[in-house]
């Protein structure tokens, strides 16, 4: 089963609002990271946050994890048409043999209209 | 230009034929990933790899096959006993480690006729 789900699945909102996209997951995590996807795409890194952090900032990107209540969010401030694209939180678990395996939730399509 | 490539971007295969997936990457990764991708979904792992020679099954990996004979390459093979192989595969890579980031190659998206 899926470990993150995302909140809302679709959102719409206009050329230079705020977007919140929540993410909550299930188990114990060493950090969570944020993808996002252009349709028929492949996934591009936005940002990561450890389990220790509650709260870190990229460019426009603010990204808060709440541990005790096992979930993030991802915000996009000043959004743009080109922001449009499904953003997904993924959560950490160690693979045998050492690395990292990332567990995907459903996504958020987030859609920027002029 | 470092990155992952993924190859062919489209394929059309009939049941009942194996066909296999192209990956490859330059970053000096020493684990690469493959994820398969339905419609509105999230990722699934399948396969992946830490090292060469060896890889790992995922949490779906009924009717494919991997081989890492070349630290830059994984390619994914889908057999015949994949019984849904309609969706958009990607691969990707990382380095070893809990937390690394992975980079994703832009996906190829396979529809059985």
């Amino acid at each position: 089963s899926q470990q993150g789900e995302e909140d809302p699945q679709a959102l719409s909102i206009q050329e230079g609002e705020n977007a919140t996209m929540n993410c909550s997951y299930k188990t114990s995590i060493n950090n969570l990271q944020w993808y996002r996807q252009n349709s028929g795409r492949g996934l591009v890194h936005l940002i990561l946050i450890r389990s220790n952090e509650r709260e870190k900032h990229s460019g426009r990107l603010r990204v808060t994890l709440d541990t005790s209540k096992k979930s993030s969010s991802l915000l996009i401030t000043a959004s743009r048409a080109a922001d449009t694209a499904s953003y997904f939180c993924a959560t950490d678990g160690s693979l045998t043999g050492g690395g990292n395996k990332l567990t995907f939730g459903t996504g958020t399509q987030l859609k920027v209209e002029l | 230009d470092g990155g992952i490539t993924q190859s062919p971007k489209y394929l059309f295969r009939k049941e009942g034929q194996n066909v296999t997936l192209s990956c490859e990457q330059n970053l000096n990764h020493d684990a690469m990933y493959w994820y398969r991708q339905d419609p509105g979904q999230g990722l699934r792992l399948i396969y992946y790899s830490q090292i060469v020679n060896d890889f790992q099954k995922g949490d779906i990996a009924e009717g494919y096959s991997v081989s890492r004979e070349k630290k830059e390459s994984f390619p994914l093979t889908v057999t015949s006993a994949q019984k849904n192989p309609t969706a958009f595969y990607l691969c990707a890579s990382s380095r070893v480690g809990v937390g690394d980031t992975q980079y994703f190659g832009p996906g190829t998206r396979l529809t059985v006729l």
